[in-house]
């Protein structure tokens, strides 16, 4: 079974330039997570769909982060405009459903902000 | 409040080594779920266990064994006779089950490292 794809795995972009990241959750997965790990910390999330729809957007930046889940599968999480402080490894995780089932990550993307 | 604790933040062990990596939580919820992962030098995070709170009996999957304690509110980790692949950032977590979105809080990470 294959696991959760994301890309691109590494990003570098300048700040105030806007970036986007893709995620394909494992198949039949209908919650799909983004979570924001910044270098020595354990991840947060920022964003969670139950199929297209967002269950909790609590700690997304709202002012310049933005998530979508087209059709209930992929996902994309853009910035616009990137601040420095945006540098961090970006998670898409997937599960069955929500609540209490077991979530897989994908390898994650890499960006830095300069 | 819901927090996870991972007071350890690097440990360093000689290859057959036992080690424990602890696990502190606080949630007022009475049914959660906890979870370890790994992430190795790869980034990706993989998962090793998850409990609920109304299962405290101990785990052991080959050399990984886990004590989950609720009086004491931990969930340790313990590897035995270590390697050096099992080098990674291990991270404990939490998912209070009436959070509607069944979010994972994670701890800062315990960086292993198994030596030769």
């Amino acid at each position: 079974e294959a696991g959760v794809a994301q890309s691109p795995r590494y990003k570098i972009i300048e700040k105030r330039q806007s970036v986007a990241f893709w995620c394909n959750p494992i198949s039949g997965h209908a919650t799909l997570y983004w979570y924001q790990q910044i270098l020595g910390q354990g991840p947060k999330l920022l964003i969670q769909f139950q199929n297209n729809g967002v269950v909790d957007d609590s700690q997304l930046p709202k002012d310049r982060f933005s998530a979508e889940r087209l059709k209930g599968v992929d996902s994309t999480l853009k910035i616009q405009p990137a601040k420095l402080e945006d540098s961090a490894v970006y998670l898409c995780a997937s599960s069955l459903e929500r609540s209490t089932d077991t979530q897989y990550f994908g390898p994650g993307t890499r960006l830095t902000v300069l | 409040a819901q927090k996870v604790t991972q007071a350890q933040t690097e440990i360093s062990v000689v290859e057959k080594e036992d080690v424990t990596l602890d696990c502190v939580y606080e949630t007022r919820d009475t049914t959660y779920y906890l979870f370890w992962y790994k992430q190795p030098p790869s980034g990706e995070l993989v998962f090793l266990i998850r409990r609920n709170s109304f299962d405290e009996q101990n785990e052991i999957s080959g050399r990984y064994s886990w004590n989950f304690q609720k009086s004491t509110s931990s969930f340790n980790f313990t590897i035995t006779a270590s390697q050096v692949v099992d080098s990674a950032v291990y991270f404990c977590a939490l998912s209070p089950f009436y959070n509607q979105g069944g979010k994972l809080i994670f701890g800062q990470g315990t960086e292993l490292s198994v030596k030769p």
